[in-house]
């Protein structure tokens, strides 16, 4: 089955302390992983995918394709940084131009 | 560049009517994509269309249709609506490279549909 899997809905983090969102992906192929997040109020928008291997607002992500995993990091999160973030794939790769999201999770930076 | 936009912001319908929604995409691209979130849920694949045409279909019954326009902008329609169906309805618009590997999207405001 494809799908994308975030295990946390709901992650409370201090100001200065490191921050990993999970997300575990099950895919027949060569998908594109892609994290999305949403602030208060916004659209949702692109933070980041991992063909581009970059460092958006301190965040990256390491596709980890032997664990089929692709977990988004930041060493010293901010207030700024609570948002709803959302882990997606596109089957591109693949051929085929589904995209799937997983649950999501909440970030709370707290002061 | 006013990104992509959505039409109507929010819609009350009853079951068994049949409502349209609608899409225009970030100036320069050619595809759209529909998505229904559900509350506390992530974003479901809908559809996505290019050329004017349904290139991609999620799981989904027959009762979501869509169709592109010749400008790209989209409509989505949802026939004999069930309680069920309420949700946001997201578009998500991308540019289609050939042989390109990975496509974002960018996303709508939504269109939040409730059914009675």
């Amino acid at each position: 089955a494809q799908r994308v899997t975030q295990p946390e809905k709901l992650l409370s983090v201090f100001k200065g302390a490191p921050v990993e969102l999970k997300c575990n992906y099950s895919y027949s192929g060569s998908p594109e992983l892609f994290w999305y997040v949403q602030y208060s109020r916004q659209r949702l928008q692109l933070l980041l995918r991992h063909i581009s291997r970059e460092s958006i607002k301190g965040f990256t992500a390491d596709l980890n394709k032997g664990e089929t995993s692709f977990h988004l990091k930041k060493p010293f999160a901010q207030e700024e940084d609570s948002a709803m973030y959302y882990c997606a794939l596109s089957g591109r790769g693949s051929g085929t131009y589904k995209y799937i999201f997983g649950t999501g999770t909440r970030l709370k930076v707290l002061a | 560049d006013a990104g992509v936009t959505q039409s109507p912001t929010h819609l009350i319908k009853t079951r068994g009517q049949q409502v349209t929604l609608r899409c225009s995409p970030k100036s320069g691209h050619d595809t759209v994509s529909w998505y229904q979130q559900a509350l506390g849920q992530g974003p479901q694949f809908i559809f996505q269309y290019y050329e004017e045409e349904e290139r991609q279909r999620g799981n989904f019954p027959d009762r979501f249709s869509g169709h592109q326009f010749p400008n790209y902008s989209s409509e989505l329609n949802v026939n004999a609506l069930l309680l069920g169906d309420s949700a946001l309805y997201l578009c998500a618009s991308s540019l289609y490279h050939r042989g390109q590997v990975t496509d974002t999207q960018y996303f709508g405001p939504g269109t939040r549909l409730t059914v009675l």
